[in-house]
């Protein structure tokens, strides 16, 4: 497994503004994702990101609202643009070490009032 | 998108009992997971299965890959207070072994009475 730390692990924002998640992985992986997770529901894959490329989105989420970024194999960010209350939900950031499976951070809690 | 149908969606149990879980799928997939998540927390791997029939133990819990490649369970034994949380499946499909596209049940509660 790998430690993953994300931060910030909550905050409380308002409309239209815009909030950045960094995720910062004690080793090299290949692979990071971004999972959402709105209240009380399951997770769903936002994106792939890519080192040195663009991330890939998965159907319904675009870059112009979720942009990303992967400098390296190690760190990567997620921006949650022009918020509104509907984007109030948990963003993970997981990475996959190996064939056992994805591993994820411990979160972040956006709120949007 | 798609989901796994889980069950139960909440459990309340005592402590000492033994809980059972599963998920099932119209589709088949290659690799099943299940999850804990504690309140606060990201989810925590707590068995990966990767062979239909597959049955593998982790302390008190046991989960199994269903010759079917549809389905999939989880048992905790002698249950105690800190198994309290939410239990997630997850599917992996072919051709996305390489990938972190999971497809998730959605969660079983499980709260536990001292």
């Amino acid at each position: 497994s790998a430690v993953i730390s994300q931060k910030p692990s909550r905050d409380i924002c308002q409309r239209g503004t815009s909030l950045t998640i960094q995720c910062q992985v004690d080793s090299q992986v290949t692979m990071m994702f971004w999972y959402r997770q709105q209240p009380g529901q399951s997770l769903t894959l936002i994106a792939t990101a890519n080192q040195g490329s663009e991330a890939t989105y998965e159907s319904g989420f675009v870059i112009d609202k979720f942009p990303i970024s992967r400098p390296n194999l190690t760190f990567s960010t997620l921006t949650v643009s022009n918020m509104s209350p509907e984007d109030s939900s948990i963003y993970l950031c997981s990475v996959r070490t190996g064939p056992s499976g994805l591993f994820f951070g411990s979160g972040t809690q956006l709120s949007v009032l | 998108g798609q989901q796994l149908n889980q069950s139960p969606q909440s459990m309340f149990i005592q402590e000492g009992e033994d809980v059972s879980m599963n998920c099932t799928s119209s589709s088949i997939f290659n690799t099943w997971l299940w999850y804990k998540q504690d309140p606060g927390e990201g989810p925590v791997l707590l068995i990966a299965l990767y062979k239909a029939g597959e049955l593998t133990s982790n302390g008190r819990l046991t989960a199994q890959f269903g010759i079917t490649r549809k389905d999939s369970f989880l048992n905790i034994s002698a249950s105690i207070p800190s198994d309290v949380g939410i239990y997630f499946c997850a599917g992996q499909r072919d051709g996305s072994s390489n990938t972190g596209k999971l497809i998730f049940g959605q969660g079983t509660t499980l709260q536990v009475k001292p």
